[in-house]
C-alpha cells in the first residue's frame, strides 16, 4: 500500500523561478519527513527534513512546508537552478525507523 | 561519494536462482538498511539491521534474507528469482538505530536483472 504519494512524475520550470514539488501521506504514525535528491546512477542523497513537530524548515535555497492536518509536505527550491535537475523523492519515517518513499518527481531546471 | 560501497554493480541472472548482494557501510556506521527500487516505483524498504541485529522490517518478501556480520558489512539475499525481481537495490547505512532521526547514507545501488 502506498502510504506516501507524489503525483507529479515530472515537474519543469525556468532557471531562476521557484519550483515546488508536493507529497502526500496517509499515515499518522509518520513523525519524520525527508526529501532526497537522485542523480542518475547514483545513491538517493539527503536534502532536507522536518520533524512532524514543526511546520517549517529552511535551508538556503531549500524550504520544507508541512501541513500535518492536509498529511500534505511541499519541497520549495528557489531559486531553481540547472543543477538542480534530479529526481526527488519525498519520504517519511515512523518511530521504528521503518521509512517508507514516494515514487519521486523528476525535476528538470531549464537554463 | 556517501562512503557506503555496495557489490556488485550489475547482476545479470535467470528466474529460479539465487543471489547475494553486498553492502559495506559507512566507517562508525552501525545500522544498515536495503531499499528495492523496480521501474517506476519508489523506495521500497525493505529491512534494516543494527550493529548485527534486524532492527526493523518492510515490505520484504519470504524469498529475500539478509544479515548484518560482526564487521558490520551486510548482505542481501534473493532467492527463487522471479521477472519481477528485477530492480535497483540500495543499501544506506546510518550512525544509529534509535528511533530518533539519523540521515541515511546511500550506496550507488546494485541493478539487477532477472532473465
Amino acid at each position: 500500500d502506498q502510504q506516501v504519494k507524489q503525483n507529479s512524475p515530472s515537474l519543469s520550470v525556468q532557471e531562476g523561478r521557484i519550483s515546488i514539488l508536493n507529497c502526500d501521506y496517509t499515515n499518522s504514525m509518520f513523525d519524520y519527513f525527508l526529501w532526497y535528491k537522485k542523480y542518475p546512477a547514483e545513491g538517493p542523497t539527503f536534502l532536507i527534513s522536518i520533524s512532524s513537530i514543526k511546520d517549517k524548515n529552511e535551508d538556503g535555497r531549500f524550504t520544507v512546508f508541512l501541513n500535518k492536518s492536509a498529511k500534505h509536505l511541499s519541497l520549495h527550491i528557489v531559486p531553481s537552478q540547472p543543477g538542480d535537475s534530479a529526481v526527488y523523492f519525498c519520504a517519511a519515517k515512523k518511530a521504528n525507523n521503518d521509512m517508507r518513499f514516494g515514487a519521486g518527481t523528476r525535476l528538470t531546471v531549464k537554463p | 561519494d556517501s562512503g557506503v560501497t555496495q557489490t556488485p554493480k550489475h547482476l545479470i541472472t535467470a528466474t529460479g536462482q539465487r543471489v547475494t548482494l553486498r553492502c559495506s557501510p559507512r566507517s562508525g556506521d552501525l545500522s544498515v538498511y536495503w531499499y528495492q527500487q523496480s521501474l517506476d516505483q519508489g523506495l521500497q524498504f525493505l529491512i534494516q539491521y543494527y550493529n548485527g541485529e534486524e532492527r526493523a522490517k518492510g515490505n520484504i518478501l519470504e524469498r529475500f534474507s539478509a544479515q548484518q556480520f560482526p564487521d558490520l558489512h551486510s548482505e542481501l539475499n534473493l532467492s527463487s528469482l522471479e521477472l519481477g525481481d528485477s530492480a535497483l537495490y540500495f543499501c544506506a547505512s546510518s550512525v544509529a538505530g534509535s528511533s530518533s532521526y539519523n540521515e541515511q547514507f546511500f550506496g550507488p545501488g546494485t541493478r539487477l536483472t532477472v532473465l
